[in-house]
């Protein structure tokens, strides 16, 4: 079956810093990703669509220089948290369509950031 | 805009029992709807996928049924047992589009 991965699974940097997080369709191609954002015991809210050769589109209210997000290739989009702070700390978990007769969101597992 | 309610916020129960999930949705111009697992800490588990066309769904212990007019979703977990503890999400994808909207999910507790 169609599997998405996200690299890394976690990661704990310094305020200031920046993150990038990877999302890759492993066996299939997408155009479009999708990148969504989840606090603790919240549900999950997208933050922006990834468009392989072209930019983004973001959600409103999500700073689109704070979350960079490149869609370098057919099989793979990343997310950059700029200059991380704490309350950027949050579960970000991507999705990738497949087309085969009907479409089907494929999610990563997820990468869990914690900026101390 | 498309907004996903699921009731109730939490719920408890003893093994054994049949329990029933609710989603709604506000706009009915839906492409499908999906309920997904999420352990705590984890990822998502796609666990039934609806199209718009469809009334139902079956896998195992679940069944999830879809009233696109009145724009409401359930999700039935029969004989539940304490592996079905975890938090369920309801999310629609709306017609032409891909992205999904989530409900603020379930949090499930199976008591042994």
């Amino acid at each position: 079956g169609a599997v998405v991965s996200q690299h890394p699974s976690r990661v704990i940097c310094k305020s200031g810093t920046s993150v990038k997080i990877e999302c890759r369709s492993l066996d299939f191609q997408a155009t479009t990703m999708f990148w969504y954002r989840q606090f603790p015991k919240k549900s999950l809210m997208l933050m922006a669509t990834s468009n392989e050769g072209s930019k983004a589109t973001y959600e409103q209210g999500v700073e689109k220089d704070k979350f960079l997000i490149n869609h370098a290739s057919l099989t793979l989009s990343t997310l950059t948290v700029t200059s991380a702070h704490p309350e950027d700390s949050s579960f970000y978990i991507c999705s990738a369509p497949r087309t085969s007769g009907r479409v089907t969101q494929y999610f990563g597992p997820g990468t869990r950031l914690l900026v101390l | 805009k498309q907004e996903v309610t699921q009731i109730p916020a939490a719920l408890s129960v003893p093994e054994g029992e049949n329990l029933v999930l609710n989603c709604s949705f506000t706009d009915s111009a839906i492409y499908n709807l999906q309920w997904f697992r999420q352990d705590p800490g984890k990822g998502l588990t796609s666990l039934l996928l609806i199209q718009s066309s469809q009334r139902e769904q079956t896998s195992g212990r679940l069944n999830a049924s879809l009233d696109k007019s009145s724009g409401r979703s359930t999700l039935y977990i029969a004989a539940s047992q304490p592996g079905d503890s975890a938090t369920y999400l309801c999310a629609v994808t709306g017609q032409g589009a891909q992205k999904l909207v989530f409900g603020q999910g379930t949090r499930l507790t199976i008591n042994p």
